[in-house]
């Protein structure tokens, strides 16, 4: 079975540029988590959906960020624009229930905003 | 909010026993624990929820202790394919599925 897949696997933009990631969770599961890498801050979770609907978007730090799942399927992230402190490893991941399951990471995405 | 992980970094030789230990300052429901090799992505290990129990699987094992609002992971006769982040994730009644991961634990294991 395929796994959570996240594209692209590298980004590499200028300051101020529209940044798009995108992930595709596991047929089946309901929900779906944005989390961000960094050495500073570690493992941090900017938002998460249940059937589609986000729940909790308190991770996400600032207006410049938006998610959106439009269906089952498909989830993206939006930097507007983007700044080099977003510079991180961004990783989707989904579970099947929406409570006290396990949660299946996609690879990532590493962007740079130069 | 972000439970608190010790030791930072460990190192060890094959054959060795670690234990790494995650700390909350909130009441805890449920820990989860994951390993992240570098250049991947983190991978699931197991989930205790509060009541004490004690999970394992090979040769690691982790327990979870409601009163002091902790948990334990357990490495046994570590092996060179143990190296990797260790980090807790933990999750709080009314949460869903939403995770506060710890900062990690750092553990090479040398042959």
């Amino acid at each position: 079975d395929a796994g959570v897949i996240q594209s692209p696997r590298h980004e590499v933009t200028e300051m101020g540029q529209e940044v798009t990631l995108r992930c595709k969770p596991i047929s089946g599961h309901n929900s779906l988590f944005w989390y961000r890498q960094t050495m500073m801050r570690g493992l941090e979770l900017l938002i998460y959906f249940n059937n589609n609907v986000p729940i909790d978007d308190s991770g996400m730090p600032e207006d410049r960020f938006s998610a959106k799942m439009p269906n089952a399927s498909f989830s993206t992230l939006k930097i507007q624009p983007s700044e080099p402190r977003d510079s991180a490893v961004y990783f989707c991941a989904s579970s099947f229930r929406y409570r006290l399951d396990i949660q299946y990471f996609g690879a990532g995405t590493r962007l740079s905003v130069l | 909010q972000q439970p608190v992980q010790s030791p930072q970094a460990v190192i060890l030789r094959e054959g060795e026993d670690a234990v790494i230990n995650c700390s909350s300052s909130k009441a805890l429901y449920s820990v989860h624990w994951y390993r992240q090799k570098h250049g991947e992505a983190p991978v699931f290990l197991m989930i205790l929820l509060k009541g004490g129990e004690q999970k394992g699987h090979d040769k690691i094992s982790a327990s979870f202790n409601e009163k002091k609002q902790q948990s334990s992971l357990y490495l046994t006769a570590s092996q060179l394919s143990y190296s990797g982040t260790y980090f807790c994730g933990t999750g709080f009644v009314g949460d869903g599925n939403k995770l506060v991961f710890g900062a990690g634990t750092i553990l090479r294991v040398k042959s």
